[in-house]
């Protein structure tokens, strides 16, 4: 079946402006997740959502991501104010329930704020 | 806090000479050890999930070993195609979820 997409592919916006990035999961996974890979970096875990849950923020770096996931399915990362350090690949993922289940990955977004 | 070390950080093969590649890990209680592969320009791709010391899991050339404290990735006679960053997670009992700790990756490179 259908894997996990995001979109877009790659985004290139300047200092300050807004940005939003895409993730579709896998069809009948409950679970989503949002992580950052910067050059260099291990990938790091920014914010998980589970059915109808209050969403698991600890890992935003600041007040300026923010993330929605609508109907249990789609969800949009939104970056306000980008700065040169938000450049990085967004990666998405998703699995069927938690406790456990491996996670499966999207392509990615690769963010570059000039 | 949950923590992942992965080394060698590079590692270069001869098609056909196996070798392993070492994840350290320290975790609150672990729910799950996992293993990734990431080609340039893509998103990791699954590979294993181990759950407690002494588990083994093989697919191909690949098997991957647990212990309490590390997990290795054994790749048996490597071909050009194995080539990719391999990425070890952890996720902890701690933390709520099941948010993943990533190791930095071994960038493994097998050549003719």
């Amino acid at each position: 079946g259908a894997g996990v997409s995001q979109s877009p592919s790659n985004k290139v916006t300047e200092k300050g402006k807004d940005v939003e990035l895409r993730c579709d999961p896998i069809s009948g996974h409950t679970a989503l997740y949002w992580y950052r890979q910067s050059l260099g970096q291990g990938l790091e875990f920014l914010i998980y959502f589970q059915g109808n849950s209050a969403p698991d923020k600890s890992g935003l770096p600041s007040d300026r991501f923010s993330a929605e996931r609508t109907g249990g399915s789609v969800s949009t990362l939104t970056i306000q104010r980008t700065q040169q350090e938000d450049s990085a690949v967004y990666l998405c993922a998703s699995s069927p329930i938690t406790s456990s289940d491996t996670q499966y990955f999207g392509p990615g977004t690769r963010l570059t704020v000039l | 806090e949950d923590q992942v070390t992965q080394s060698p950080e590079a590692l270069r093969l001869q098609e056909g000479e196996s070798s392993s590649l070492n994840c350290s890990y320290t975790v609150s209680g672990l729910r799950g050890l996992f293993w990734y592969r990431q080609d340039p320009g893509k998103g990791p791709e699954f590979l294993f999930t181990l759950y407690s010391a002494g588990e083994e899991k093989e697919k191909e050339r690949l098997k991957a070993t647990l212990t309490k404290k590390e997990s290795f990735l054994h790749i048996t006679a490597p071909k050009p195609e194995d080539s990719a960053t391999y990425l070890c997670a952890v996720g902890g009992l701690t933390g709520g979820g099941n948010k993943l700790t990533f190791g930095t990756g071994t960038q493994l490179k097998v050549e003719l």
